[in-house]
């Protein structure tokens, strides 16, 4: 079965330091692995995904994240917040070909404080 | 924006009642995702349609049904409605039939409240 933990609930952090949002993924095959931003009253946007090409996934507005196959992690990072990045993320996994659907994480709001 | 397009923004309806909530893909896909979004719940994934066909089933209620026209866009139909559904209705698309490489946008949502 696949599932995914994000888990922190609720990051907050003060407006130039570094954000960490962390996730942990199960999986019974190679997965592909997506970040996912949710803006208050918003649809969902995609930040990064990763397809097993480089672990390092570098995607929208500075946010990156790694994929650890030993630690089965992908958490999201970025260097510097800023107050636009106050949103739900959400780590979601789909596993093979095949699968269809995404498996959503609980989401992690993320507050900046100023 | 995403290119995916959702209507109404807003829906309040009575218990009891029937619903349509209507999506169009982004230009080009062939694939139609549906979710749900609750605050108990979290994000679940419904249903899929590819090119008018059912291509998969999530955790989609038997009074929930969904269609996707020859044009391609989708209608999700909630009947007999309760409380418990009052929730905010996500509509994706991708080009593919999904998995690993079709990434799904998604578009602004549905909030349905039942009162």
């Amino acid at each position: 079965a696949q599932s995914v933990t994000q888990l922190d609930s609720h990051v907050s952090v003060s407006e130039g330091t570094p954000v960490l949002l962390r996730c942990n993924y199960s999986s019974s095959y190679s997965p592909s692995l997506f970040w996912y931003v949710q803006h208050p009253n918003k649809g969902l946007q995609l930040l990064l995904k990763y397809t097993s090409a480089a672990t390092l996934v570098k995607g929208i507005n500075g946010f990156e994240a790694e994929f650890k196959k030993s630690e089965t992690s992908f958490h999201l990072t970025k260097p510097s917040a800023h107050m636009s990045d106050a949103a739900e993320y959400f780590c979601v996994v789909s596993v093979t070909p095949g699968a269809n659907n995404l498996f959503f994480g609980t989401g992690t709001r993320l507050t900046v404080i100023p | 924006d995403s290119g995916v397009t959702q209507t109404p923004k807003h829906l309040i309806t009575a218990t009891g009642q029937r619903v349509t909530l209507r999506c169009s893909p982004r230009s080009g896909d062939l694939s139609v995702y549906w979710y749900q979004q609750s605050l108990d719940q979290g994000l679940q994934f419904l249903i899929q349609y590819y090119n008018g066909e059912e291509r998969a089933k999530g955790n989609i209620l038997e009074r929930f049904s969904a269609q996707q026209f020859p044009d391609l866009h989708s209608e999700l139909n909630l009947s007999s409605l309760e409380l418990g559904d009052s929730a905010l209705y996500f509509c994706a698309s991708s080009h593919g039939q999904g998995g690993y490489y079709n990434e799904q946008f998604f578009g602004p949502g549905t909030r349905l409240t039942v009162l």
